[in-house]
């Protein structure tokens, strides 16, 4: 079965700082995506930033970018220039690619707080 | 379109008691999970379904929740009867998998169980 683990509950960062969120993962496949969701207070769940497993090149959007890293299984978030918006739990999540019968499991979470 | 739509927002009921929550997804999605979340345990999958049949409902906490996807564009989850430890946020999410696979969630119903 497929596990991802965020090893750190809570982290906190000054505003227009960087800080990277940690994720690894426990999987025998060879094809699947990896997601980063953000949780903010109003609950809805939002799509950070999504890596295919088979692209060598790190995923990037706006701010966000990720380091993934396939043999050691670990996929991590970078959020540069942090903004108090950017407040929210994250959460890391994995699906694989098995023709119908795709499987989308998270990580616990960790909480980050930008402190102005 | 106007997303993942999950009624209702939030439910109080008491012990004992059936609860049925639904979820409406993305037109034209062939994926549709249930999750539930809570503080201690974080987002847990219950079931999903690919083109409306059950494929996973190994994290179904019990005999108690059941859920059925009658039609691409209707799910419900149901637990009865209802205890106080499922008082929790249950999220629906959907997804057409393929290229640029991405799930959508919906709102969540807030479960509160006195």
């Amino acid at each position: 079965a497929q596990t991802v683990t965020q090893s750190q509950p809570e982290m906190s960062v000054q505003e227009a700082e960087t800080v990277t969120l940690s994720c690894t993962y426990d999987t025998s496949e060879s094809n699947y995506y990896l997601f980063w969701y953000k949780q903010p207070p109003s609950r809805q769940m939002i799509l950070v930033i999504r890596q295919e497993a088979y692209k060598q090149q790190n995923a990037t959007e706006n701010r966000f970018s990720v380091n993934f890293q396939k043999a050691a299984k670990s996929f991590s978030l970078k959020i540069s220039d942090s903004q108090l918006g950017d407040t929210a739990m994250y959460f890391c999540a994995f699906m694989k690619l098995q023709g119908g019968s795709e499987k989308l499991v998270f990580g616990k979470g960790t909480k980050l707080t930008v402190n102005p | 379109d106007a997303g993942v739509i999950q009624s209702p927002r939030h439910e109080v009921t008491e012990m004992g008691q059936e609860v049925t929550l639904r979820c409406k997804p993305i037109s034209g999605h062939n994926s549709l999970f249930w999750y539930r979340q809570t503080m201690m345990r974080g987002l847990e999958l219950l079931i999903y379904f690919n083109n409306n049949v059950p494929i996973d409902d190994s994290g179904m906490p019990e005999d108690r929740f059941s859920a059925k996807m009658p039609n691409a564009s209707f799910s419900t989850l149901k637990i009865q009867p209802s205890e106080p430890r499922d008082s929790a946020v249950y999220f629906c999410a959907s997804t057409l998998t393929g290229l640029n696979t991405e799930a959508f969630f919906g709102q969540g119903t807030r479960l509160t169980v006195v």
